[in-house]
């Protein structure tokens, strides 16, 4: 089945510094990416949807300067956290459907801890 | 009224229980619907996919009813092993428009 790689799955930095987070689609294009937050014991978040070639669609109240979204290729997205504060500690996960109403296959996820 | 809607939960159970869950969505259009598990610190995982008025794959059954627009899961013989927060989803029936996460009900079943 399709697969989609998620890296890094965990990422421990200092306050101040950015991260990059990357989500390739293995065996499918995927035009669409979205990325999610989520805290513990809550749901999903959804930050923003990635589409390739065009500006990234950010959520309300997500900020698109701190949250950069880069959607290259037909198969790798990219979330980079800029300046990450301890509050953006979180686990961020990313998923893309093989079509509009397909299912939606997610990366494995990543746990931010910012010091 | 939000767009998904789930039992809160936490649904706590005893190996071998049957336990069943709701969750109710707003949009009549929507064809097709999704349940996924998800472990703590994991990624969500398809559990079962819901396009006609049901489906049943081993111990777990799936119903849809349109007519209320909503769609249960049941699980049969529970195992400790299906302890994990199940998703509803509703992907959706247009460009533009994004797939609807359910709050999530969390399942705990106990030995």
């Amino acid at each position: 089945g399709a697969v989609v790689s998620q890296h890094p799955s965990r990422v421990i930095c200092k306050s101040g510094t950015s991260v990059k987070i990357e989500c390739r689609s293995l065996d499918f294009q995927a035009t669409t990416m979205f990325w999610y937050r989520q805290f513990p014991k809550q749901s999903l978040m959804l930050m923003a949807t990635s589409n390739e070639g065009s500006k990234a669609t950010y959520e309300q109240g997500v900020e698109k300067d701190k949250f950069l979204i880069n959607h290259a290729s037909l198969t790798l997205s990219t979330l980079t956290v800029t300046s990450a504060h301890p509050e953006d500690s979180s686990f961020y996960i990313c998923s893309a459907p093989l079509d509009i109403s397909e299912k939606l296959f997610f990366g494995s996820g990543t746990q931010l801890s910012v010091l | 009224r939000k767009e998904v809607e789930q039992d809160p939960g936490p649904f706590n159970v005893p190996e071998g229980a049957t336990v069943a869950f709701n969750c109710t969505y707003s949009n009549s259009a929507s064809q097709s619907f999704f349940w996924y598990r998800q472990d703590c610190r994991k990624e969500p995982k398809l559990l079962m996919s819901v396009y006609s008025s049901g489906n049943e794959d081993g111990r777990f059954t799936a119903q849809l009813n349109r007519a209320s627009q909503y769609i249960s899961l049941l699980i049969r013989d529970s195992k400790l092993s299906d302890s994990a927060t199940y998703l509803c989803v509703v992907p959706p029936d247009n460009y533009g428009q994004n797939f609807v996460f359910g709050p999530g009900t969390r399942l705990s079943v106990l030995p």
